[in-house]
């Protein structure tokens, strides 16, 4: 199956300043890499996904890159608000499956 | 976009009791739905693979005589947690399919999650 490993566990930042979170994948196939973010207490929303034909694609303040030779992918925001604070967690379909497999998860934490 | 609800979205039992939980797609039909647990601080992780129509798909581990999922239409499934323990208190999340004609690619919504305490 699909292994996927997600850093850093936590991440702190001050408000205004930039975050990334990187995820790297085992599976060459893969093709969809989507980034959720959960709050406390909710499931998880997609904010943002990125198919394998293009390397970077960026919403606002969010952006993913990916670079599938060396089979990763990070979620970037900038200009950070106290409301940016969640879990963001990555997931990559593979292993010849559409069903995800997800990261460990990366505490954001942005202090205002 | 696509939406998903759960209920309930908190229930406490005592144990040996039963607990159903329901999943919804409310603007959409969901081929597949997929029911995960989440313990604090971990990753969701997949129990089952929910088809409309056909008997649940369950992850290793994952006992089906415990955890019964029904998927009755393509807007509903449900998971029933039988003679519950403490043990199974966790963050139920559920997340139904639904296919990206522009792109065709397999996109999740993932309900608001269901927090299950067991006394």
């Amino acid at each position: 199956g699909e292994n996927v490993e997600q850093h850093p566990s936590t991440l702190s930042v001050q408000e205004g300043d930039s975050a990334v979170i990187k995820c790297t994948y085992s599976d060459s196939a893969s093709n969809y890499f989507p980034w959720y973010k959960q709050e406390l207490g909710k499931g998880p929303q997609l904010i943002i996904d990125i198919r394998s034909n293009v390397g970077e694609k960026k919403d606002q303040r969010i952006a993913v890159t990916l670079n599938k030779t060396a089979k990763h992918f990070s979620l970037h925001i900038t200009e950070t608000q106290p409301e940016d604070s969640a879990v963001y967690f990555c997931a990559v379909p593979g292993g010849g499956s559409y069903i995800p497999t997800f990261g460990r998860g990366t505490s954001l934490i942005v202090h205002p | 976009g696509a939406v998903v609800s759960q209920h309930p979205s908190w229930v406490i039992c005592k144990s040996g009791t039963s607990v159903k939980i329901e999943c919804r797609s409310l603007d959409f039909q969901a081929t597949t739905m997929f029911w995960y647990r989440q313990f604090p601080k971990q990753s969701l992780m997949l129990m089952a693979t929910s088809n409309e129509g056909s008997k649940a798909t369950y992850e290793q581990g994952v006992e089906k005589d415990k955890f019964l999922i029904n998927h009755a239409s393509l807007t509903l499934s449900t998971l029933t947690v039988t003679s519950a323990h403490p043990e199974d208190s966790s963050f139920y999340i559920c997340s139904a399919d639904q296919l990206n004609s522009g792109s065709n690619y397999n996109e999740q919504f993932f309900g608001p999650g269901t927090r299950l305490t067991v006394l």
